[in-house]
């Protein structure tokens, strides 16, 4: 199975920073990358698709990037909606579908 | 607008089985697959396993293999995750999706529309 790795696995960030998350897959999974966002006691909600193809409604703040092992998800200017836990997911060469251990976003 | 909404709380003993619904709205249910994913408390996000609507094929994840079942109601819109030989380590918060994908050259899936969770409690 392909492994997912994320770093940091917490950061603190005031309202207004450039937040930058880190995944890494185990082998070469091309684009098939998607980011979620979950806030406590609800279900994820689906961020960027395919790396980097925004999901309709999600604020453009928000951008993704990356091809093959390495991938960032990006947050332009953080907003206190934005405190959560970030998850990212691969979907190369079927299932598995295995997700990341998750980045925790804290108020500094 | 789309939603799945899942059934409500479940407490089990050791060894009892628990069957989990998924009724969805406001999409053609057969055109899509539903995922199941767990989360432990305070833990990450644990993918289960997948079903087709349209076909009702199964895949499952390896360490759930033999306890886990999938199936789907096509009349009514709604996919059921049913686990058994239940133990304490099945403790979690249970989400059905839907399955959708991007055809960019191959089919990126990614999963657009979550339930509410069901928590599900194991203990003696």
């Amino acid at each position: 199975d392909i492994q997912m790795t994320q770093s940091p696995s917490s950061l603190s960030a005031s309202v207004g920073d450039r937040v930058t998350i880190t995944c890494r897959a185990s082998q070469n999974i091309n684009t098939y990358l998607n980011w979620y966002q979950q806030k406590p006691g609800k279900a994820p909600n689906l961020l960027i698709y395919a790396a980097s193809t925004l999901q309709s409604g999600v604020p453009s703040r928000f951008s993704g990037s990356g091809s093959g092992t390495d991938f960032t998800l990006t947050i332009s200017s953080l907003q206190p909606g934005d405190f959560a836990t970030y998850f990212c997911q691969q979907s190369y060469s079927g299932r598995p579908f295995t997700f990341g251990p998750g980045t925790k976003v804290e108020i500094k | 607008q789309i939603q799945l909404v899942q059934s409500a709380v479940e407490v089990k003993k050791p060894g009892a089985s628990v069957k989990v619904s998924c009724k969805t709205s406001g999409y053609t249910f057969s055109n899509y697959g539903i995922i199941w994913v767990r989360q432990a408390p305070g833990q990450g996000l644990e993918w289960m396993g997948w079903i087709s609507a349209y076909t009702g094929n199964t895949d499952y994840a390896q360490k759930l293999q033999g306890r886990l079942t999938m199936t789907t109601d096509t009349s009514t819109g709604t996919a059921y995750m049913e686990l058994k030989s239940l133990r304490s380590d099945d403790t979690a918060v249970y989400y059905c999706a839907r399955s959708n994908f991007f055809s960019g050259g191959g089919f990126i899936y990614y999963f657009d529309y979550w339930g509410q969770g069901t928590l599900l409690t194991v203990s003696s």
